[in-house]
């Protein structure tokens, strides 16, 4: 069975740290992985990583994608109070629309 | 125009109701899924349509009924719900191609209680 596991589940920062999130998968057949930043509702698009778009920045967010370890780390520098959110990370194998989620982590980020 | 709507914003009914969640988009997408998500928990996919037909059913029970009625258009209807079937209620679009994928757009979802 496909598995997606975040860590950690939660966390509490202060404005101005730096965090990195950890996303693991065991999956099939790997074809994307997929962060997204969920608060009150919606779930809203991070980044896609696949094998031919490893890294991905975004202005203070980035991630990496490591095939060999299948893991990936969403960074978040210079934290503000409106990146706490959960942070979800998801995969999709090669076949199919399936996305399986991971847990999700918490983050908390205090003024 | 990246938006999906979803209505209501809110629903209680009880378990004997019959009720419909709506969910639109105007992107053009072709794939569009529905999820529930409980407290503290990431989203469970329920179904998805590709191309207006069902192509992923994940052995929800038959009190949730999809039906797409055309590209844009999603629902779900609701049926002799139980209590446990409260959640938030989340639709998705992406473009549909299963050889590439394609982030989804989520909807702010649906708030479902069943009393």
């Amino acid at each position: 069975e496909d598995k997606v596991v975040q860590s950690p589940l939660s966390l509490v920062v202060h404005e101005g740290d730096t965090v990195t999130l950890n996303c693991s998968y065991e999956v099939t057949n790997f074809r994307s992985l997929l962060w997204y930043k969920q608060e009150k509702k919606a779930p809203t698009f991070l980044f896609m990583l696949t094998s031919s778009g490893i890294e991905k920045k975004s202005g203070r967010l980035s991630s990496i994608l490591d095939k060999k370890e299948l893991s990936s780390i969403l960074n978040i520098t210079a934290t503000q109070t409106g990146d706490s959110a959960i942070y979800l990370c998801a995969v999709k194998e090669t076949s199919g629309s399936r996305l399986t989620f991971g847990e999700g982590t918490q983050l908390t980020v205090n003024p | 125009d990246t938006e999906v709507t979803q209505t209501p914003k809110h629903l209680v009914m009880g378990m004997t109701n019959k009720k419909s969640l709506k969910c639109e988009q105007h992107m053009g997408h072709r794939a569009m899924y529905w999820y529930k998500q409980k407290a503290k928990k990431p989203p469970e996919l329920m179904f998805v349509y590709s191309y207006e037909k069902l192509s992923i059913n994940e052995s929800v029970p038959s009190r949730f009924s999809p039906e797409c009625p055309n590209s844009s258009l999603l629902n779900l209807h609701l049926h002799a719900l139980q209590p446990e079937d409260s959640a938030l209620y989340l639709c998705a679009s992406s473009q549909a191609d299963i050889m590439i994928t394609y982030e989804q757009y989520f909807g702010p979802g649906t708030r479902l209680t069943v009393t």
